[in-house]
């Protein structure tokens, strides 16, 4: 069985760094590109990044740009994303995804929820 | 970025009856669209890939069509487990983007 289970989310400061994880199991890690996708609360699915199965290509959101980083250890089967700078609009739940040839997602974690505050 | 404009944005129908979302795109994209469903406090799940291939396990009662720059999803006979917000996404080319997502209400 195909599993995601993200980790790391949490409350953070405006201007603070957080590090997202997803540990996967279940399918060839390394055979998959792998991506994270936000909702903020009541709100639609927002694209954040996409990384390759090898890791030499990687896709970052316009909003995102400069303060975040996809990248992934296929040892450990696990995907990460570093969140630094953070803004209150950043706020939402992160989901960690697979994504299938040719580009759609699935299946997702449960998410896990940033809530960026003072 | 492919902008994907969903309407309507809710909607209300009764159990049995035929519903129909439609996902508009800003241009040409193929059939590189992905079709969710999304259930309050859970993570989305795929309906439809490609535009149209019911992903396996899916109910036959949904359906997809369209190409190009419009698309439907249909739900026949539509059932109280359909309650849910539905999206559209593009992966055609990044950065990936979603419908804003269409929210379906059971009478």
């Amino acid at each position: 069985e195909v599993q995601l289970v993200e980790s790391g989310g949490g409350l953070v400061q405006p201007g603070g760094s957080l590090r997202l994880s997803c540990a996967a199991s279940g399918f060839s890690f390394s055979s998959y590109a792998m991506t994270w996708v936000r909702q903020a609360p009541g709100k639609g699915l927002d694209w954040v990044s996409t990384i390759s199965g090898g890791a030499d290509s990687t896709y970052l959101a316009d909003s995102v740009k400069g303060r975040f980083t996809i990248s992934r250890d296929n040892s450990k089967n696990t995907l990460f994303l570093q969140m630094n700078s953070l803004r209150a609009d950043d706020t939402a739940v992160y989901y960690c995804a697979r994504v299938n040839f040719p580009g759609w997602i699935d299946p997702w974690g449960q998410g896990t929820l940033l809530i960026v505050s003072s | 970025a492919i902008h994907l404009t969903q309407s309507p944005s809710s909607l209300s129908a009764s159990v049995g009856d035929t519903v129909t979302i439609t996902c508009r795109a800003g241009r040409d994209f193929n059939r590189a669209l992905v079709w969710y469903q999304q259930k309050p406090g859970e993570a989305p799940k795929v309906l439809i890939h490609g535009a149209s291939s019911l992903e396996s396990g899916v109910p036959s009662r949904f359906s997809g069509s369209g190409s190009g720059t419009d698309f439907t999803l249909t739900i026949s006979s539509l059932q109280p487990e359909d309650s849910a917000t539905y999206y559209c996404q593009q992966f055609y080319s990044y950065p990936v983007t979603f419908g804003g997502g269409t929210k379906v209400e059971i009478k």
